[in-house]
């Protein structure tokens, strides 16, 4: 089973709508999550940290589940610009050390 | 607003030869790390680093690999005698606290060993 998994799409989805992401992680020494977004062939670039409380940043919104070990993505209101793929990541400690584990990423096209 | 370099974009190599990848990153950040993507695949982890030496490195960063920072601003990746497997783009990447906190990614490095 992989560490971090991720639904690898593609989600084809028209301008407007709303669409979800879902992760899961496997390790529960798993500390930190976050949401990065990667364009073709380029860095990936930071989206949001992830919090049991749940975060909000414009459009978007992310939540976090211990408890069932679950991290979420949402994007209200889709823009051409959005597409790209979306990044599941999270930071894990423990007897195996500090590492930052990827997930092989969700491809999200958004059409016009 | 402040951002991690890489040089060069793109190194092309003969397989066996050394290569040094360079990055220079966020002036205030403590921790660095390398990861790398090969084509169609995921990221993955290669090594972390913290007041000078490596904090944890993964399966993948065996003797062949090692980091330094030459000179305070600089944070380099060699590969000693490269593979064609080793075809990838390398990514260095900061951040300001501790490893759980936010990192910042470089543009990037495509290593061809050919």
């Amino acid at each position: 089973r992989k560490e971090v998994e991720q639904d690898p799409g593609p989600f084809n989805v028209p301008e407007g709508a709303t669409v979800a992401f879902n992760c899961t992680y496997s390790n529960s020494a798993s500390q930190s999550f976050f949401w990065y977004r990667q364009d073709c062939r380029k860095e990936p670039k930071l989206l949001m940290s992830v919090y049991s409380s749940g975060n909000e940043d414009g459009r978007f919104t992310a939540q976090l589940n211990r408890a069932s070990q679950y991290i979420s993505l949402l994007i209200r209101d889709s823009k051409l610009s959005d597409s790209a793929t979306y990044l599941c990541v999270v930071n894990r400690g423990g007897a195996g050390g500090f590492k930052t584990i990827f997930g092989a990423g969700t491809r999200l096209f958004v059409k016009a | 607003e402040p951002e991690v370099t890489q040089t060069p974009s793109h190194q092309v190599t003969q397989m066996g030869q050394e290569v040094i990848l360079r990055c220079v990153p966020i002036s205030n950040h403590l921790y660095f790390y390398w990861y790398r993507q090969i084509l169609g695949q995921k990221v993955e982890f290669l090594v972390s680093f913290y007041n000078n030496e490596i904090s944890e490195k993964s399966e993948i960063f065996d003797d062949q690999f090692s980091v330094e920072r030459p000179d305070g601003s600089n944070f380099t990746l060699k590969i000693r005698s490269t593979k064609l497997e080793d075809s990838a783009m390398y990514f260095c990447a900061s951040s300001r606290l501790a490893e759980s906190y936010e990192q910042y990614f470089g543009p990037g490095t495509r290593l061809t060993v050919t």
